[in-house]
């Protein structure tokens, strides 16, 4: 069955500092999708990326940056020299090939970010 | 202008009335989802429709009834709830159903029920 955990609950960061979120997921498909997103206190949620399983390549966007390893089922997310504006709780989720033929996106619980001046 | 938009934002409702979220979106997706997000729970999915057609319904209670008019506009109609069904309700939409297709979403129907 598929799963995403967020081990942590809540991170605490001073402006400019470096944090990364850990993200660890569990499927059976070798075809997957992984996906970050944002959810500021308005409570949309953001995309951030998508990543498939058989694109291992590291991203960076600015000062997000994703580092995907199969060999730990791992999707962390990191962000370089954090602003205030990067508060907010972000979820890693995971789609894989249900039978069902559609997808079912299955989120971690989250991790609150919290950035202060 | 975000993709997709939820109206009302707000929604205060008691237990015996009736009252509808309504959701838009405008990028020209052919699957539409309702998300529920409770305090203490994770997202979970609710509904999904593709092309108007109702392909998921995930053991949700009965109390709850989506319409999905057309591709654009997603209805979901709320009658008899009960205190614990307060929550945000996120509206979303990919191009289609299938895996991997990303999903974006609205800002959320926050919902409570006295």
């Amino acid at each position: 069955a598929q799963k995403v955990t967020q081990a942590q609950t809540e991170i605490s960061v001073v402006e400019k500092e470096d944090v990364t979120l850990d993200c660890v997921y569990e499927t059976r498909d070798t075809t997957y999708y992984l996906f970050w997103y944002k959810q500021p206190p308005s409570g949309e949620l953001v995309f951030l990326i998508r990543r498939n399983s058989f694109d291992e390549q590291n991203e960076i966007s600015g000062r997000y940056s994703w580092n995907f390893q199969k060999s730990t089922s791992s999707f962390n997310f990191t962000i370089t020299a954090s602003q205030v504006v990067d508060s907010a709780v972000y979820f890693c989720a995971l789609s894989d090939s249900p039978d069902t033929g559609f997808q079912k996106l299955v989120f971690g619980t989250g991790t609150r970010l919290l950035v202060s001046p | 202008e975000t993709g997709v938009t939820q109206t009302p934002r707000h929604l205060v409702m008691g237990m015996t009335n009736k009252k509808s979220l309504k959701c838009e979106q405008h990028l020209g997706h052919n699957a539409m989802y309702w998300y529920k997000q409770s305090a203490k729970k994770p997202l979970e999915l609710m509904f999904v429709y593709s092309l108007e057609e109702r392909v998921e319904n995930n053991s949700v209670p009965s109390r709850f009834s989506p319409e999905c008019p057309n591709s654009s506009h997603l209805f979901l109609h709320l009658h008899t709830l009960q205190p614990e069904d307060s929550a945000l309700y996120l509206c979303a939409s990919s191009q289609e159903v299938f895996s991997g297709n990303t999903i974006y979403f609205g800002e959320g129907s926050w919902l409570t029920v006295v």
